[in-house]
């Protein structure tokens, strides 16, 4: 119950082209949903989070969408750039103690 | 400048011998946690604290210690290393429970 499951494992875009990662999850005490970008040599660092209480929050070109009653929430990368191209991690908390857990990663590669 | 910073960064040692990786946010944050990496796996939480002289277990707590002596550190030890904890280690730290964790640049470890 304490798993979020991440998918694609790797994925591989075209410059300009949108690059869509899902996850899904299945406590329904977690209430802060943020996703995190990982470059090579460099520890993960947060790219943008949803609480529960919204479905929808956009930062430039990262969008993620949230899906509560399907326990579900997405980030969706508009106009990927080569820049992009790093691994990517869902996770999900609760409000105390020590459950904030990760999905296994996505690798992004966005090609020019 | 605010950050997380582990040593050392890299680190090849053999079988049995104690070693300890150390971990020093300037923050203020009260929750620090310790996460090991391994490729498909993502990030597994393996020690947190969520204040000085608070610890305890996560995910993979099995041959390792920690301890919070003081609120800015937090040093992960491992008494007698095995090869199967060769792997990527990251420290984390995060203001409360559902907050943004912040993280180190990581500390390689080969057990040989």
């Amino acid at each position: 119950q304490q798993q979020v499951k991440q998918s694609p494992q790797s994925l591989i875009v075209q410059k300009g082209g949108i690059s869509i990662i899902n996850c899904a999850y299945e406590n329904t005490a977690f209430d802060y949903f943020p996703w995190y970008q990982q470059f090579p040599g460099k520890g993960p660092a947060l790219l943008i989070a949803i609480r529960p209480d919204v479905s929808e929050k956009k930062e430039g070109r990262f969008t993620i969408s949230f899906n509560k009653s399907a326990k579900q929430f997405s980030l969706h990368i508009m106009d990927s750039q080569p820049g992009d191209s790093a691994t990517y991690f869902c996770a999900a908390s609760t409000g105390y103690g020590q459950n904030f857990v990760f999905g296994p990663g996505t690798r992004l590669s966005v090609l020019p | 400048e605010a950050q997380v910073t582990q040593n050392p960064r890299y680190l090849i040692t053999v079988t049995g011998k104690k070693l300890t990786v150390t971990c020093s946010q300037n923050m203020n944050h009260e929750y620090m946690s310790w996460y090991r990496q391994d490729p498909g796996l993502g990030l597994r939480q393996i020690y947190y604290s969520m204040n000085v002289e608070v610890t305890d277990k996560g995910d993979v707590p099995e041959g390792y210690k920690v301890s919070r002596k003081e609120k800015r550190n937090f040093p992960l030890i491992l008494e007698s290393p095995s090869p199967n904890q060769t792997s990527l280690y990251f420290c984390a730290s995060r203001l409360t429970g559902n907050q943004p964790q912040h993280f180190g640049d990581g500390t390689r470890l080969s057990i040989l």
